[in-house]
């Protein structure tokens, strides 16, 4: 079956560096996206990835290793404001996308 | 700016009393998508349409349909919503189907509450 798996929470420190973890399972693969989610809003695109290796997008990167079915989110400078939920999802051989249910990022001051 | 709006934001309904959520967009988008979510849980995908193709995930409950009269607008009629249909309601687009790479732009999102 197709299955994604990411920690349920994590907690980190404003100002610090925090790397959430997710692994994927699924018939095909087309790339793997990160949003993020504000509680009680829409997800938001953060981050597509579908070579293997690191993207840089200013404070955020996200790295992508197919062999392993094995992706993170690095977050850096940590902002209050990055509470949120992570989610991860792989798009499979007929381009529809396998979601997790989330990592809740907890930052405190 | 160019966007996906969902109407209404939050809804409340009856047990049993059809309930019709709409969603518009303003981004030429030929993929659209609804999607259910409950607290803490995935984005659970319910259809997809490719254009006026209708895509039915084969879980989807007989209780919720779905119309997308044009390219702008989408509707998800739920016929007799049950307790446990009582969660977050996503819509969201996506230029062609058939390329990897393409985001999901979402909308806000209808929360919907059952009484």
């Amino acid at each position: 079956g197709q299955n994604i798996d990411q920690p349920t929470e994590m907690t980190a420190t404003e100002g610090a560096i925090v790397q959430i973890n997710c692994t994927y399972q699924t018939s095909g693969f087309n790339g793997l996206f990160w949003y993020q989610q504000h509680a009680g809003e829409a997800p938001t695109f953060l981050s597509y990835n579908v070579l293997d290796g690191l993207e840089e997008k200013g404070r955020f990167s996200s790295f992508l290793s197919r062999s392993k079915g094995y992706s993170y989110l690095l977050l850096k400078e940590l902002q209050m404001k990055d509470s949120a939920s992570y989610l991860c999802a792989a798009m499979d051989s007929n381009y529809q996308l396998i979601w997790g249910a989330g990592t809740k990022l907890i930052i405190k001051p | 700016d160019a966007m996906v709006i969902q109407n209404p934001r939050y809804q409340v309904t009856q047990f049993g009393k059809p309930v019709t959520l709409s969603c518009s967009q303003t981004l030429n988008h030929n993929v659209m998508y609804w999607y259910q979510q409950k607290s803490s849980q995935a984005p659970k995908l319910l259809f997809h349409y490719y254009d006026k193709d209708f895509n039915n995930e084969a879980d989807t409950p007989d209780n919720f349909q779905s119309r997308r009269p044009n390219t702008s607008f989408c509707f998800l009629d739920i016929r007799s919503p049950g307790l446990g249909d009582a969660a977050m309601y996503l819509c969201a687009t996506s230029r062609e189907s058939g390329q990897g790479g393409q985001p999901q732009h979402f909308g806000d999102g209808t929360r919907l509450s059952i009484l």
